[in-house]
C-alpha cells in the first residue's frame, strides 16, 4: 500500500531563517508527488508537483522542492521564510489515474519574529 | 471564477439528520473527488468518481453516498449523520492522468450536534 510520512508534526523557524519540510514516500513505482499549503480556515493550495524529468522543482512563494528516488524522499524547502508562511503543509503522492491522492498526516510550521 | 466551489461553507445539524454538500468545477477535468479533513487535520480520500467510475474508499460508511448529475458536478449526501461525521469536507477534481495537479475547493466544515 502507498504510504507518505511527514516526520515532523511541528517547525518553528526564525523568519528569515531557512525552511526544509521532510517528506517520505513508499510506492512501488515512481509516483507523481506534491505539496500543498493550508492556511488556518482555508483550502489546500498547490506549492509545487512533480511528475518526471528535473529532480528539483520550484513552486510558488520561493517554495522549491527536490525528488530523490534513492532515499524516497521529496523534501521542501525555502531560502528565506516570511510570517505569511506560517500555516499547516501537507505533502502528497498519486499513482495517476483517478486514484486520488495520498496525504502526509502534515507539518505545522511557526514563524518566530 | 473560482475553479471547484463548495457550498455550503458551514453545516450545522442535528446528529439523525440527512445533508448535502455541493461541489461544481469549471475546469473541464473529467474526476473528482471528496476528501475528509478530521480534527488532526489529516486528509483521507473518501471518493473518486469519473464518468466511467466510482470508486469508494472501503472505510466510508454507507451512509456516505456521492452522486453526480453531470461532469461538472458531484454532490455528497450523508443520511443519519452521527457526531463522529463532524469534519471539514473538501471537494477536488483533475483530469484522470492526475498529471495536471489536483484542484481543492475551500471545504466544508460540518458539525453534527
Amino acid at each position: 500500500a502507498q504510504s507518505v510520512t511527514q516526520p515532523d508534526i511541528h517547525i518553528t523557524v526564525s523568519e528569515g531563517a531557512s525552511l526544509e519540510l521532510r517528506c517520505n514516500y513508499s510506492y512501488g513505482a515512481t509516483p507523481y508527488l506534491f505539496w500543498y499549503v493550508q492556511s488556518p480556515g482555508q483550502g489546500l493550495q498547490l506549492l509545487l508537483k512533480y511528475f518526471s524529468g528535473d529532480t528539483l522543482v520550484q513552486g510558488i512563494k520561493g517554495f522549491e522542492a527536490e525528488f530523490k528516488r534513492s532515499q524516497s524522499s521529496f523534501n521542501l524547502r525555502k531560502p528565506s521564510v516570511h510570517w505569511s508562511d506560517a500555516a499547516e503543509y501537507f505533502c502528497a503522492l498519486s499513482g495517476g489515474g483517478a486514484d486520488g491522492l495520498t496525504f502526509g498526516k502534515g507539518t505545522h510550521l511557526i514563524i518566530q519574529p | 471564477d473560482t475553479a471547484v466551489s463548495q457550498t455550503p461553507k458551514y453545516l450545522v445539524t442535528q446528529m439523525g439528520n440527512d445533508k448535502s454538500i455541493k461541489c461544481e468545477q469549471n475546469l473541464g477535468h473529467d474526476t473528482m473527488y471528496w476528501y475528509k479533513q478530521d480534527s488532526k487535520k489529516f486528509l483521507k480520500i473518501m471518493f473518486s468518481y469519473n464518468n466511467k467510475e466510482l470508486i469508494i474508499n472501503e472505510t466510508v460508511p454507507n451512509r456516505f453516498s456521492p452522486k453526480s448529475p453531470d461532469k461538472a458536478h458531484l454532490n455528497l449526501h450523508i443520511n443519519s449523520l452521527e457526531l463522529g461525521d463532524s469534519a471539514v469536507y473538501f471537494c477536488a477534481s483533475s483530469q484522470t492522468t492526475g498529471t495536471g495537479g489536483y484542484t481543492f475547493g475551500s471545504g466544508t466544515r460540518l458539525t453534527v450536534v
